[in-house]
């Protein structure tokens, strides 16, 4: 199967601490994206990273890929606790258009 | 707001009603995607449309029938679900295949 798999599924922190989830995918990808989602709403992109890429910074976010272990992680740095939600992986193929999804770490960050 | 409009948010319906869900986006996407949430489940790919071309059909039952007429509009027409059938429907667009995806709030399905 080519969907991610998140690691740890849940995760429990203090404001203020980071906060390092973890992706394992199984086959080639052209991209990993990872995704939010707040209690049963639609999915946020948060950042795309493309397989000759290594690392990626979107403001609190800091995501690594690393292809020869099909893996990547998901650094937010100074939760808060707006952090509070679910955090998807997501990896694209280079051939069609599916996007394949893990099922998430749920993330609580309590003040 | 995100750009991409799902209506309606709840749906409640009995296995012998039709009903559609409706998807909007005014992104100027090409592709547009309907996915199937359900509690402890990966996100499953239903139907991909591509410029108003169906490119992917993940073998969704038959009772699930997607239509798009424009590339700015996407349904999904259901009749005679079931219940396992209730979940949390999203879909979502985007530019093409390797890019990242815009989702609606999504519709919250029951089937009783």
């Amino acid at each position: 199967s080519q969907q991610g798999e998140e690691d740890p599924q849940a995760l429990s922190i203090q404001e203020g601490e980071n906060a390092t989830m973890n992706c394992s995918y199984k086959t080639s990808i052209n991209n990993l994206q990872w995704y939010r989602q707040n209690s049963g709403r639609g999915l946020v992109h948060l950042i795309l990273i493309r397989s000759n890429e290594r690392e990626k910074h979107s403001g609190r976010l800091r995501v690594t890929l690393d292809t020869s272990k099909k893996s990547s992680s998901l650094l937010i740095t100074a939760s808060r606790a707006a952090d509070t939600a679910s955090y998807f992986c997501a990896t694209s193929r280079n051939s069609g258009y599916a996007l394949n999804f893990g099922k998430g770490t749920s993330l609580l960050v309590t003040p | 707001e995100t750009g991409v409009t799902q209506t309606p948010r709840h749906l409640v319906m009995g296995m012998t009603n039709k009903k559609s869900l409706k998807c909007e986006q005014h992104l100027g996407h090409n592709a547009m995607y309907w996915y199937k949430q359900s509690a402890k489940k990966p996100l499953e790919l239903m139907f991909v449309y591509s410029l108003e071309e169906r490119v992917e059909n993940n073998s969704v039952p038959s009772r699930f029938s997607p239509e798009c007429p424009n590339s700015s509009h996407l349904f999904l027409h259901l009749h005679t679900l079931q219940p396992e059938d209730s979940a949390l429907y999203l879909c979502a667009s985007s530019q093409g295949p390797h890019y990242g995806y815009t989702f609606g709030s999504g519709t919250r399905l029951t089937v009783v």
